[in-house]
């Protein structure tokens, strides 16, 4: 297993364009979660998954904001209707429910809305 | 609710020299407490885990202390190298069942040569 894949690695899109991230976790991993992280902060908990189940929302997450996770596999974040503020690194992280362990994370989607 | 803090400013010691970072939390008494290390445009890389019950764990040049009287975790690489240069962050899992890390903003460490 390579890790957590996530791509793509940046988009630029100009604002109120729609926009799909994807993220493939590692295989065993049934958590994964979503963060955003902007300069000079630290990643800020968006949403996460157990299998295919979206367990829970930030209130971060806009009605903008929707993400999937079918059949418990990869998952997809899509922003609709793109504002600048939303311009930040989409990271995604993934571990196996009940491991007191590190989490693994992706390298990231970097977004610049124009 | 669960915050996290960490040395804003970034701290800069020459190579060889030992580093520690602070992080500090409150409202909160997590079971574990863990620290990343992110690079530029990368996602965090898990480096070490401690649990409530451990005053301190080593690996290699790492050592973290865990003082749940002060709610406060120190995180040390000794010997530094330049290539140690990076962001280093502390995360805690939120006090819910969703295992949600709760991060530090971070500090940055320069090593120079």
């Amino acid at each position: 297993d390579t890790g957590v894949s996530q791509n793509p690695r940046h988009k630029i899109t100009k604002r109120g364009q729609n926009v799909t991230f994807r993220c493939d976790p590692i295989s065993e991993h049934n958590r994964l979660y979503w963060y955003r992280q902007t300069l000079g902060q630290g990643p800020e908990f968006l949403t996460y998954f157990q299998n295919e189940a979206q367990l829970e929302k930030s209130r971060l997450l806009s009605d903008r904001f929707s993400a999937e996770r079918p059949k418990g596999s990869f998952s997809t974040l899509e922003i609709q209707r793109t504002e600048q503020g939303d311009s930040a690194m989409y990271l995604c992280a993934s571990i196996k429910q009940g491991q007191q362990d590190g989490y693994t994370f992706g390298s990231g989607t970097r977004l610049t809305v124009v | 609710s669960q915050k996290i803090e960490q040395n804003s400013e970034a701290l800069n010691i020459q190579e060889g020299k030992t580093a520690t970072l602070t992080c500090n939390y409150t409202n909160y008494s997590p079971a574990y407490l863990q620290w990343y290390r992110q690079d530029p445009g990368r996602g965090p890389v898990f480096l070490l885990l401690i649990r409530e019950n451990e005053k301190e764990k080593r690996k290699e040049r790492l050592k973290v202390t865990f003082d749940t009287t002060l709610k406060q975790s120190l995180f040390h690489i000794t010997a530094s190298q330049p290539a140690d240069s990076a962001t280093y962050l502390c995360a805690l899992v939120d006090s819910s069942n969703t295992g949600k890390l709760i991060f530090g903003q971070g500090t940055t460490l320069q090593v120079k040569p």
